[in-house]
Parts: C-alpha cells; structure tokens; sequence
C-alpha cells in the first residue's frame, strides 16, 4: 500500500462547476499538507498549503484536512478552463529534521468551456 | 527574476551512455532536490542536497549520481546503470530542507533511444 493515495482521475467537468479533489494517507506523522499545480509539461507550483487539521481558503480555492480520516482535499469553485492541469497533493512530518515531502500520484483534471 | 534553470527541456540518450542534467538556482536556497515523474507514480526523490558539498541518497538513487559544489548548482548524472531512465526529471529547491515550500523547475524529459 502506498503512504499516498490519489485517484488519478481523469476527471472532465464543466465551466463553473465544483471540482474535489481528495488524498488519503496511512502515515499517522504526516502534519503539513500542500497542494501542487502542474501544467503540462512544466514543474509543479505551490498552489495550497496546510499544517495539521482545518481548512483554508485562498480565492476559489479551499484546502481541507482531517487528520482523524487521514483524508486532505481541495476544492476549485467556478472551475474555469485555466484550471485544467494536473493536481498533485503532497504531505511530510513535522519535526526540526528533515521530513522528505511524499506526494500522490496525480489527478488530471480537464475544465470544458 | 529568480528562479530554477533547468537545461536541456529534451534530451535523447544512446543505451550505455551517462548523461548529465544541468539544474540552476538564484533563489539562495540552501536545499536542492531532484525528483523523477513517470505517469501515474507521482513524484519520486532520487537525491537531495541540504548544504554545499553534501548529499543524500532518496528513494531510488540507483544509477543516479550528483554534485553540490556550488551553492547555485546540482547536477544531475543519468548513469548507464540505471536500467529506466526514461522519465521526466524535476529539480526543486527550498529554504532548507525544513521549509515546506518547494519550488520546481521546468524539468527535463530524457528519452533513451
């Protein structure tokens, strides 16, 4: 079993429509949570980032976590054909030590206009 | 503007050769990663570099090697011992391998003909 699991879609919506997007994880250590963004062919970017249970809201954009399920998602609300990318969630321990960040395996998302 | 140069965007390999892949930061991090992506397995950490002249194996350094000589630079060495070498390859660096924020590079895609 993966320490990460995202279901890798693809997932087609139309403009304007609520898009979520969901990880689970079994490493109990994992404390900080973040969001990457990637366009085709290009590095991931920052997109949200989260530390331990909560939700937080930037724009159209809403990370939650609930480290009780072990479960983290973003939602995109008002999708827009800009957003069609490939969506990867990330999480590492805490602790003053190094802690590798281990990401999912991706989920494709398509935004139809 | 600062940032993470990644060079070559493609670049085609010969079966036996080593290859060299170049990665660039004028952020002043002191932390550099490279990481591979194959489709639908996420990102994978071969090394990473907390400080000058020091590095670490990740997840699957076999048939990789690197440098850290410079501050700004990491290199990346596509060995003939790696038995899979066709992927996509991005470098990443961050504050220090505490800081959650990492930021990427445009990336490499090797093909091995």
């Amino acid at each position: 079993q993966k320490e990460v699991e995202q279901d890798p879609g693809p997932l087609s919506v139309p403009e304007g429509a609520i898009v979520s997007l969901n990880c689970t994880y079994s490493n109990s250590a994992f404390q900080y949570f973040m969001w990457y963004r990637q366009y085709s062919r290009k590095g991931p970017e920052l997109l949200m980032y989260t530390y331990s249970s909560g939700n937080k809201e930037d724009g159209r954009f809403t990370a939650q976590v609930d480290k009780s399920s072990k479960y983290i998602s973003l939602f995109i609300r008002d999708s827009q054909p800009s957003d069609s990318a490939t969506y990867l969630c990330a999480m590492r321990s805490g602790g003053t030590s190094y802690g590798k960040l281990t990401f999912g395996q991706g989920t494709i998302l398509t935004v139809h206009p | 503007d600062g940032g993470i140069t990644q060079s070559p965007k493609y670049l085609f390999r010969k079966e036996g050769q080593n290859v060299t892949l170049s990665c660039e930061q004028n952020l002043n991090h002191d932390a550099m990663y490279w990481y591979r992506q194959d489709p639908g397995q996420g990102l994978r950490l071969i090394y990473y570099s907390q400080i000058v002249n020091d590095f670490q194996k990740g997840d699957i350094a076999e048939g990789y090697s690197v440098s850290r000589e410079k501050k700004e630079s990491f290199p990346l060495t596509v060995t003939s011992a790696q038995k899979n070498p066709t992927a996509f390859y991005l470098c990443a660096s961050s504050i220090s391998t505490r800081d959650t924020e990492a930021f990427f590079g445009q990336g490499t895609r090797l093909t091995v003909v």
